[in-house]
Order: structure tokens, then C-alpha cells, then sequence
């Protein structure tokens, strides 16, 4: 079965400081892995796209990381801000079968 | 730059009452689906459409109906509501592409409650 899991399910940190989320995907073969943001009450947004050729790519304070090997993608979060709090969902896109799979996300805090 | 809209943000439903819950997108996208989302379970698909005149079931169907008469649309009905169907619902545009573009693009959400 097609899963998309993430870890941790919840995370607190303060102001300023580093995240890494987790998420780890059997999806295969797969077109592109996608990160959202989901603000409390919005729909969620897409921060950053890897493709299975693509290793990391950033967008602001934000770095995603993919190791097609162990099916795995990572998204660092640095300087974390008060608006980085939000839920951080993982989407991979299963080729060919036109399917997203989406992992359960996670809640993250940031306080101040 | 609308993108996708859904109405509406918020709904109260008494048990065995139906409604529909409305979605558009101006984007030209073939591909919408329709998901709830509960805590702890993530998006889970309900119905999808490829296209006007073809919809889909997704994981959890049931007591839910759609229809696809144009490609701007995709409306999502509720038969009979019950308890079970309190949840968050979003309405996604999908842009099935090339690698680097597929991408899906989401409503602002509806709450409903069914009491």
C-alpha cells in the first residue's frame, strides 16, 4: 500500500530557533514530492516541489531535502518566526495513476 | 487570481438534513477532488473528477454524491447528513503536469457540524 508517513506528529519549539520535520514515503514509482503549509482555518499552500532527481532545494528559511534511495524528505525550518505555526503536510504524487498520496501531517508551535 | 473558491466557511446541520457545499475554480484544471480532514487523519479523498461528465469515488464515499456538469464546478452533496460527517472539508484543483509542475491547489475549507 501506497503510505506517506510523518514524524513528529506535534512539535513546540521558541522563537528563533531550528526544526527538521520528517516524512518517509513507499509511494512508487513517483512523480514529485511536495511540501504544504496549512495555516489554522486556510487550505493548504505548497512552500516547495522535489522531483526524484532533486536532492534539496530551499525557498526562504525553508530547505527541503529528498533521498530517493531510502524514500525519504526531509523540510528544515531556520529562524523559525511566530507565523511559521502550522500544520506541515507531505504530498507525493504517484506517477502515472494521476493520485496524490498525503502524509498526516505535522502540527508545529512555534512560542514566543 | 481567485484560484479556488468554496462556500460556505462554516455550516450547522441538523441530523438528516442534506446541503451542498459549493466549489469553482478559474483555472482551466481538469482534475478536482473533494477531501475532509480530522485530526490526526489527515486528508482523506471523498470523490474526484477528471474531467466534466466523469467523477470517481475516493477512500470514504459514502453518504457523499458529486457531480461534474462543467469544468469550472464540482459541487459535493450531503444526502442525509449525520455526526459522522462533522469535519473539515476541502475542495482541490489539480494541475496534473509535467514533473516539476503538478501541483494542487486548495479551497479556503467549510466546518461543517451535523447535531
Amino acid at each position: 500500500k501506497n503510505q506517506v508517513e510523518q514524524s513528529p506528529q506535534s512539535l513546540i519549539i521558541l522563537e528563533g530557533k531550528n526544526c527538521t520535520l520528517q516524512c518517509n514515503y513507499t509511494v512508487s514509482p513517483f512523480s514529485n514530492l511536495r511540501w504544504y503549509k496549512q495555516d489554522t482555518g486556510r487550505g493548504p499552500v505548497s512552500l516547495t516541489i522535489m522531483t526524484f532527481s532533486e536532492n534539496t532545494k530551499s525557498n526562504g528559511r525553508y530547505t527541503a531535502t529528498l533521498d530517493a534511495d531510502t524514500k525519504q524528505s526531509s523540510l528544515h525550518i531556520t529562524a523559525s518566526q511566530l507565523s511559521d505555526s502550522a500544520s506541515y503536510i507531505c504530498v507525493v504524487c504517484w506517477t502515472g495513476f494521476q493520485k496524490l498520496v498525503f502524509g498526516t501531517g505535522t502540527r508545529l508551535l512555534v512560542s514566543p | 487570481n481567485a484560484g479556488v473558491t468554496q462556500t460556505p466557511k462554516f455550516q450547522v446541520l441538523k441530523t438528516g438534513q442534506s446541503m451542498t457545499l459549493q466549489c469553482a475554480q478559474d483555472m482551466n484544471h481538469e482534475y478536482m477532488s473533494w477531501y475532509r480532514q480530522d485530526p490526526g487523519m489527515g486528508l482523506r479523498l471523498i470523490h474526484y473528477s477528471v474531467g466534466a461528465g466523469i467523477t470517481d469515488q475516493g477512500e470514504v464515499p459514502n453518504g457523499y454524491n458529486v457531480s461534474r456538469s462543467t469544468t469550472e464546478d464540482f459541487p459535493l452533496r450531503l444526502l442525509s447528513a449525520a455526526p459522522s460527517q462533522t469535519s473539515v472539508y476541502f475542495c482541490a484543483s489539480i494541475r496534473f503536469s509535467s514533473e516539476q509542475n503538478t501541483e494542487a491547489f486548495f479551497g479556503q475549507g467549510t466546518r461543517l457540524t451535523v447535531v
